[in-house]
This record gives C-alpha cells, sequence and structure tokens, in this order.
C-alpha cells in the first residue's frame, strides 16, 4: 500500500509570493495534520483536519490556512512568505481525529523563500 | 504548555558502542511518549513509543522507559551500527483536548563510523 504522499519535493519562492503544498493521507484514512521543520529544530504542529474540518491549530499567523478535500487530501497554503517560512513542511495522516492512532508521515516538501 | 528537551548533538560512536539519548518531558497529566527517527532527505517513522508509566518501547534493538517519576523517556541501544546514522526525535502527545497532535523535542543528530 502506498504511505503519505506529497507534492511538490522541492520548490523556491521569492519573498511575498504564495506558495500551496499537497498531501495525500494513506488509503482509509481521514485526518491529516501538518508540521513545519525549520532546519536544525524538531516539526512544530500547525493544523490537523479531520472529516474536512479543521480540528486544531498551532501557533502559526494567518498567512498560513489548509484544507481538506472529499478524498480526505489536503491542500496547505502560505501567503505572503518570508524568510522565515523557509523549512521542511511535514504532512501526517492517521486514521482518526483523536491522538488514539499512529500519525504516518509523508516525505516532506522542502520549501526555500529568497 | 507540553515541552520536550533532549540532548543536544551532535552524537558521534563508533560502531558497536553504546548509545544512549537523553529525554525530559513537561506536561500536564500522564502524556504518551515517542521517538521518531528522520533518516537524510527522508520524512520521519516512527521508533517505538509507549502509552503509560513504566511502560517498555523496543524496537530494533533501541529501547526506551517511561519514567514518570523523572518525566524522562531516555532512548538506548546496546550496539549501534553505521545504519542507525540518522536523526533521533522525542516527541510526546498529550491526553485529552489535545491529543491529536505531537510536540517534539529539537532533534540529537547520531553518526555511527566504522
Amino acid at each position: 500500500d502506498a504511505g503519505v504522499t506529497q507534492s511538490p519535493t522541492h520548490l523556491i519562492k521569492t519573498r511575498g509570493q504564495q506558495v500551496t503544498l499537497r498531501c495525500s493521507p494513506i488509503s482509509g484514512h481521514k485526518s491529516v495534520s501538518w508540521y513545519q521543520q525549520v532546519l536544525g529544530q524538531g516539526p512544530q504542529f500547525i493544523f490537523q483536519y479531520y472529516e474536512k474540518e479543521e480540528r486544531g491549530r498551532g501557533n502559526f499567523p494567518d498567512r498560513f490556512s489548509a484544507r481538506q478535500f472529499p478524498n480526505y487530501s489536503s491542500e496547505l497554503n502560505v501567503n505572503a512568505l518570508l524568510l522565515g517560512d523557509s523549512a521542511l513542511y511535514l504532512c501526517a495522516s492517521s486514521p482518526s481525529g483523536t491522538g488514539d492512532h499512529e500519525q504516518y508521515f509523508g516525505p516532506g516538501t522542502r520549501l526555500t523563500v529568497t | 504548555g507540553n515541552s520536550v528537551t533532549q540532548m543536544e548533538g551532535p552524537v558521534t560512536l563508533s560502531e558497536e558502542a553504546f548509545l544512549t539519548i537523553n529525554c525530559t518531558y513537561t506536561a500536564t497529566g500522564y502524556p504518551s511518549l515517542f521517538w521518531y527517527v528522520q533518516y537524510p532527505g527522508e520524512g520521519l517513522q516512527l521508533l517505538l513509543k509507549a502509552t503509560k508509566a513504566d511502560d517498555k518501547g523496543s524496537n530494533k534493538g533501541f529501547e526506551a522507559t517511561y519514567r514518570k517519576e523523572t518525566t524522562s523517556f531516555h532512548l538506548e541501544k546496546g550496539s549501534v551500527q553505521v545504519s542507525d546514522s540518522a536523526v533521533y526525535f522525542c516527541a510526546l502527545r498529550g491526553k485529552g483536548g489535545s491529543n491529536y497532535k505531537l510536540t517534539f523535542g529539537k532533534g540529537t543528530l547520531l553518526t555511527v563510523n566504522p
């Protein structure tokens, strides 16, 4: 079975631009979470979606937004990019919206803002 | 809020040496505890977990015991291999309303030399 997939693998954007990152969860998983991993740091929680509704949000500005589609895939959008948004963005899927199940991580999207 | 503190890296060992990576946490109640591993260019993989006090998680020769009295979850392996070279993250997941998200430490880079 395919694991969590993310696209694109890498991208480079300029300050002030907007970016959309995509995630496809493991088949049958209904929850998707997004994490930001700045170089040299541990991942930081951004959002969790379950059944197309936002279930939780981390301490990130409103420039960050996300949504989940009927097929449970998800997009993370970041507007007005700053240099500090350069990071590895990880998506994780889980069967449910609670912490009872393990989260499975994708390989990430490496975003570089210049 | 919840937090995880793990020992600063990098850690460099020779093959077959003993490994310890310290991890302590701060959390309300009794969280679930995890060790994740990140190989170069890849996403996070769950290495082991423990969900209650005195539980011992183990996988691939790695072990960690949930110590409530010292709020610790130290990772150990008796004989490391070159293939264990990676970044190791300690993480927790709270109980109750916020139990959907993981809180990570900063990570410890392990390099094992032949």
